[in-house]
């Protein structure tokens, strides 16, 4: 079974804070994609890595895939209030159509 | 803003009532999805459909009946529905017809079920 273990759960921190959230699993993914989720809303797709070592900047938002691609991270520059949110980190499931999720992580940053 | 369209955004029905719950995109997307979310959890698959097949139904229970009636819309029919079901339902698409994990989704209805 394909599992995808994020840590840490929950991350409180100071405005102005850098952050590192991570996404792990004992499987290969052929892409890993990244979301996030504001209370009552949908995820909104952050970004999708595929190449193994793959490094992706959004704005503050560095992605990071895993060389053997069976782990993520997502790192967050200067933190800011508007980054609240659930982060999913997600991969193909084997046998198309199913995503596998992660946990998520529960940001909250404070002003 | 979501170009994945999801009406009702909040639903309150009792055990016996009826409803409905409506998704629509016209991104061209051939695969369209309904998740379930509870609190502070990730999504859960419920069904996918393909080319406005049902491809995947994950053991969901009958009382709740999806149905696609063109590619650019899905509904999810609810009846005789029990309070541990309220939560976001999510509806999804994709472009893809072999899934890459690039999910749209709407704003999510939240239902509650009394």
């Amino acid at each position: 079974t394909q599992l995808l273990e994020q840590s840490p759960q929950f991350l409180s921190i100071q405005e102005g804070e850098n952050l590192t959230v991570y996404c792990n699993s004992s499987s290969v993914f052929s892409s890993l994609q990244w979301y996030r989720q504001e209370p009552g809303e949908g995820p909104v797709l952050l970004v999708t890595v595929v190449t193994g070592g793959e490094v992706k900047k959004l704005k503050r938002l560095t992605f990071q895939f895993g060389d053997a691609r069976k782990d993520s991270s997502l790192h967050i520059t200067a933190a800011q209030p508007g980054d609240t949110g659930l982060y999913l980190c997600a991969g193909d499931g084997t046998g198309g159509f199913k995503t596998i999720f992660g946990a998520g992580t529960r940001l909250f940053v404070k002003a | 803003d979501t170009e994945v369209t999801q009406t009702p955004k909040h639903l309150v029905m009792g055990m016996t009532n009826k409803k409905s719950l409506k998704c629509e995109q016209h991104m061209g997307h051939r695969a369209m999805y309904w998740y379930k979310q509870k609190a502070k959890k990730p999504p859960e698959l419920m069904f996918v459909y393909s080319y406005e097949k049902l491809s995947i139904n994950e053991s969901v229970p009958s009382r709740f009946s999806p149905e696609c009636p063109n590619s650019s819309l899905l509904n999810l029919h609810l009846h005789a529905l029990q309070p541990e079901d309220s939560a976001l339902y999510l509806c999804a698409s994709s472009p893809a017809l072999l899934n890459t994990g690039e999910l749209f989704f709407g704003e999510g209805s939240r239902l509650t079920v009394l």
